[in-house]
Order: structure tokens, then C-alpha cells, then sequence
């Protein structure tokens, strides 16, 4: 597609239960960022992946939290026994990196989670 | 540490009036980018300008200008000629290449009025 594609929009589940984000990023973009945005707040950084690999995950807030990029473009976002703080909107970002790129993000429309 | 900071929560412009939305940023790494988003009641965000650290003239984007003063690790956004479209949040946000993370400030929250 042309934009980068979260689903699902909209995600309502109960305490302790498992959940799955997925995100599909532009095309040829290798790195993939995850963000959580909680209302009236700016984003705040999960994971980063530059190809397959988390670069950098340093913002998983817990073990609960982790996320899978197996070929390098599809990533998955999966929370274990979700609690009701972790209701927020999930971002999704991709961005090119190197050469004359600026690498500005590029974010879907995110995964709303609420959690009961 | 805070790496982002935008010191005002709320503003509001008069319709056809500037507008600027502060932006101060802290990093000791030499090689960054700055950028601003708009982020509309919709939810999404949408990229509206890019400042290089090493870039010697201000970033000009149609309406959008981005006062850079290096020295003072200020990248304020100006908005000339305010619209009623333009009210939204607004997330400053830097890149440091050298790690490529991203952080972004708290957000600023502009209205304009009619």
C-alpha cells in the first residue's frame, strides 16, 4: 500500500487478556517504530526496528510488552495480560534511513486499545 | 532526561494572524534532525517540516517556517496566515542519527479562532 497500515483501529478487550497489533509499513522503508500515545500526550517510544532485528526496545515499558519483525517489513505488537493502563493508541511508524534521506516518520492511523 | 520540551499546552491565533509554537531541544550529539508534526482530532500525524542540524538556512515549507537557533537549542514552528484548518496538536520531535531514536515533546494544542 502507500501508507503505512495498522490494524485492528479500534481494539476493546478485557483485563488480561492477549492482544495482537499488527502494522505494515511503506514499502522499502526498514525501519519500523512503535509509539504510545496516551490522550493529550505526545508519543512515547516502545521499540525500534532497523530490518529484522530490534535495534533498540529500551521503551517496552515490561515484560508483558514485545513485538516481532520476522521478515523485516510485517511487525506485530503483542501485549500478555493486558491491564487497563495500557489503554492508549499505538502508533505505528516507518521511515528510510541513510543516504539523503531525512528519515521523518511516517505513521498509519494507530491501533486504538481500551482495555476493560 | 527531557529531550524535547514544548512549553505551551495551549495557544490560540486569530484567523490570518502567525503563529509560533516553541520548541527547545537537549542532545550533545552533533548530527540530529528536527522536525514538526500536526496531528489533527483524527488521530493522525502528518509531517510538516524538517530542520538539519548542519543546515545553515531556516526550513520554509508553503505557511510553515522553522526558526532555528542552534545555539540556543530553539526549532520554533511558524505558522503565517493562520486557518481554521490549522487547529490541532502539534508534536516537535528530534532524530539523532547516530542512534536513530526519535523523541517528541508533549505537545502543543493550537486554536484558531474565526
Amino acid at each position: 500500500g502507500a501508507g503505512v497500515s495498522q490494524t485492528p483501529s479500534n481494539k476493546v478487550t478485557e483485563k488480561g487478556k492477549y492482544v495482537e497489533l499488527r502494522c505494515d509499513p511503506i514499502s522499502g522503508h526498514t525501519a519500523l517504530y512503535w509509539y504510545r500515545q496516551s490522550l493529550g500526550q505526545g508519543p512515547e517510544f516502545l521499540i525500534y526496528f532497523q530490518g529484522t532485528g530490534a535495534a533498540d526496545d529500551s521503551g517496552l515499558p515490561n515484560d508483558r510488552f514485545f513485538a516481532v519483525r520476522p521478515e523485516g517489513s510485517v511487525s506485530t505488537l503483542k501485549i500478555q495480560r493486558t491491564e487497563r493502563g495500557d489503554s492508549a493508541v499505538y502508533l505505528c511508524a516507518s521511515s528510510l534511513t541513510g543516504g539523503a534521506s531525512t528519515g521523518e516518520l511516517f505513521f498509519g492511523e494507530g491501533s486504538r486499545l481500551t482495555v476493560l | 532526561a527531557q529531550k524535547i520540551t514544548q512549553t505551551q499546552p495551549g495557544m490560540f491565533v486569530q484567523e490570518k494572524e502567525a503563529v509560533t509554537l516553541d520548541c527547545t531541544y537537549d542532545t550533545s550529539d552533533p548530527s540530529y534532525g528536527l522536525f514538526w508534526y500536526k496531528q489533527p482530532s483524527s488521530g493522525e500525524m502528518i509531517f510538516l517540516i524538517y530542520q538539519g542540524s548542519y543546515d545553515q538556512q531556516n526550513a520554509t515549507e508553503g505557511r510553515y517556517s522553522l526558526n532555528f537557533q542552534k545555539a540556543r537549542k530553539s526549532a520554533n514552528l511558524v505558522i503565517s496566515a493562520s486557518q481554521l484548518g490549522d487547529s490541532a496538536m502539534y508534536f516537535c520531535a528530534m532524530r539523532l542519527y547516530n542512534f536513530n531514536k526519535f523523541y517528541f515533546g508533549s505537545g502543543t494544542k493550537l486554536n484558531v479562532k474565526p
